[in-house]
């Protein structure tokens, strides 16, 4: 049962350019979801987040967009630079007294370049 | 402020052994998640301590287990290894109520030969 799905395994972008990530999920009753970037034998480290009640968080060079009704977000990244090369989750939050889980998409592995 | 600390980086193994990982969280952080990441399968959701309690499991089976000490550190073990079992182990701590979700450690390479 895959609650959360990035149907995209690699995205390629030149630098300068937007970088647009796409996550789907099916579960409605997740709270929050965020935007993990992970870089070869290092753990995912925070991006960004969104509340499952707003449409839109920004921060910097990265803005999600949270579209309840498709059960879709997506990350951009604007401008790419050679640095955001990494593999990049989504993934869902639901906050609940039984404790706290983060379910995972597959990951996007983006290549910015020069 | 120190971060996730995981203990060893890297493990090579025999089919039949059993393997112990350690992870030390963020100061003050009381709850801890171990997370298996493959290739194949992403990141999947192995378990959570809370208070020394596990308090979610995911779908592995029984040869996972984990524990939580007092002082919040967690160890995982894995007995009667199997190749299969070869994979990043993560862990991950958090402050109760965050909406950021976790603070993942650099993670445990475990090979199974």
């Amino acid at each position: 049962d895959q609650q959360v799905k990035q149907n995209s395994p690699s995205l390629s972008v030149q630098e300068g350019r937007i970088s647009i990530l796409n996550c789907d999920y099916t579960n409605s009753m997740f709270d929050y979801f965020l935007w993990y970037k992970k870089y070869p034998a290092e753990g995912p480290t925070f991006l960004i987040s969104i509340s499952s009640i707003k449409d839109k968080n920004e921060d910097g060079r990265f803005t999600v967009f949270l579209n309840k009704s498709a059960k879709h977000l997506s990350l951009h990244i604007v401008p790419s630079q050679p640095g955001d090369s990494a593999v990049y989750f989504c993934a869902a939050w639901k906050v609940r007294a039984a404790g706290n889980k983060l379910t995972f998409g597959g990951g996007t592995r983006v290549l910015v370049k020069p | 402020k120190a971060g996730v600390t995981q203990t060893p980086r890297y493990l090579i193994k025999t089919r039949g052994q059993q393997v112990t990982l350690s992870c030390s969280p963020i100061s003050g952080h009381r709850s801890v998640s171990w997370y298996q990441q493959t290739p194949g399968q992403g990141l999947q959701f192995l378990f959570e301590y809370f208070s020394e309690t596990q308090r979610n499991k995911g779908n592995f089976p029984g040869r996972f287990s984990g524990r939580q000490f007092s002082n919040s550190r967690s160890e995982m073990n894995v007995s009667t290894l199997e190749l299969g079992d070869s994979a990043l182990y993560l862990c991950a701590s958090s402050l109760e109520g965050h909406n950021y979700g976790y603070t993942f450690g650099s993670g445990t390479r475990l090979t199974v030969v």
